[in-house]
């Protein structure tokens, strides 16, 4: 729902920095999280934007444009470990979150 | 434990077959919701509780989807005469405040993967 749209699949060497994007309907936003799923494992929180800017959190930034509809998740300094999906998510009127389809991002040695 | 959990972890259903999945949200929490997440697809939205009440369940896919929290805590998902296509992850999340706030970070659970045969 809401056309949440981001790559399907992502592929990223050890230490390189990659720039996961994320494009959504912008009717009815109050705001944007990533989050990250292991396989076969819960989601986890990673960032939220309600503002446009970017917020940093460590090795991970996020970035968000309200007026063109537009958000990313930028990885720093990559690890074997942060291979995994990362989901793009819309808090729309308030009360109720659309989920893109996720981005498999496989990080190589 | 301090996190949300969720039983069983696996279910295997004959089609047919009724099936109900627990959600023991993160204590305190207001907020409660069930997703559906097939396989390399996000997780879509099911229907959302605030304490006891079930505020939208606009989500579920038939009326053989059925959810409740009655208590305001611990909350059942059930699936009647369950359909191949059923087969997904069920996933709960739980938030401290309603929905209604602006942020509002979600706790997930482990989720239950259900197989219909």
């Amino acid at each position: 729902g809401q056309n949440i749209d981001q790559p399907t699949e992502m592929t990223a060497t050890e230490g390189a920095i990659v720039q996961i994007n994320c494009t959504y309907q912008t009717s009815g936003f109050n705001g944007l999280f990533w989050y990250q799923q292991h396989a076969g494992e819960a989601p986890t929180f990673l960032s939220y934007n309600v503002l446009d800017g970017l917020e940093e959190k460590g090795r991970f930034s996020s970035f968000l444009s309200r007026s063109k509809g537009y958000s990313y998740l930028l990885l720093k300094e990559l690890q074997m470990k942060d291979s995994a999906s990362y989901l793009c998510a819309v808090l729309y009127n308030f009360n109720k979150f659309y989920f893109g389809s996720g981005t498999k991002l496989n990080v190589k040695p | 434990g301090a996190g949300v959990s969720q039983s069983p972890r696996y279910k295997v259903a004959k089609r047919g077959q009724d099936v109900a999945l627990r959600c023991d949200p993160i204590s305190g929490h207001v907020s409660l919701f069930w997703y559906q997440q097939a396989l390399g697809q996000g997780p879509e939205f099911l229907t959302y509780f605030q304490n006891e009440a079930q505020l939208d369940k606009s989500g579920l896919p038939s009326d053989r989807f059925f959810a409740e929290r009655p208590e305001g805590s611990v909350s059942t998902l059930k699936i009647q005469r369950t359909q191949q296509e059923d087969s997904a992850v069920y996933l709960c999340a739980s938030s401290f405040k309603e929905a209604g706030v602006s942020y509002n970070e979600q706790f997930f659970g482990p989720g239950t993967r259900l197989t219909v045969l």
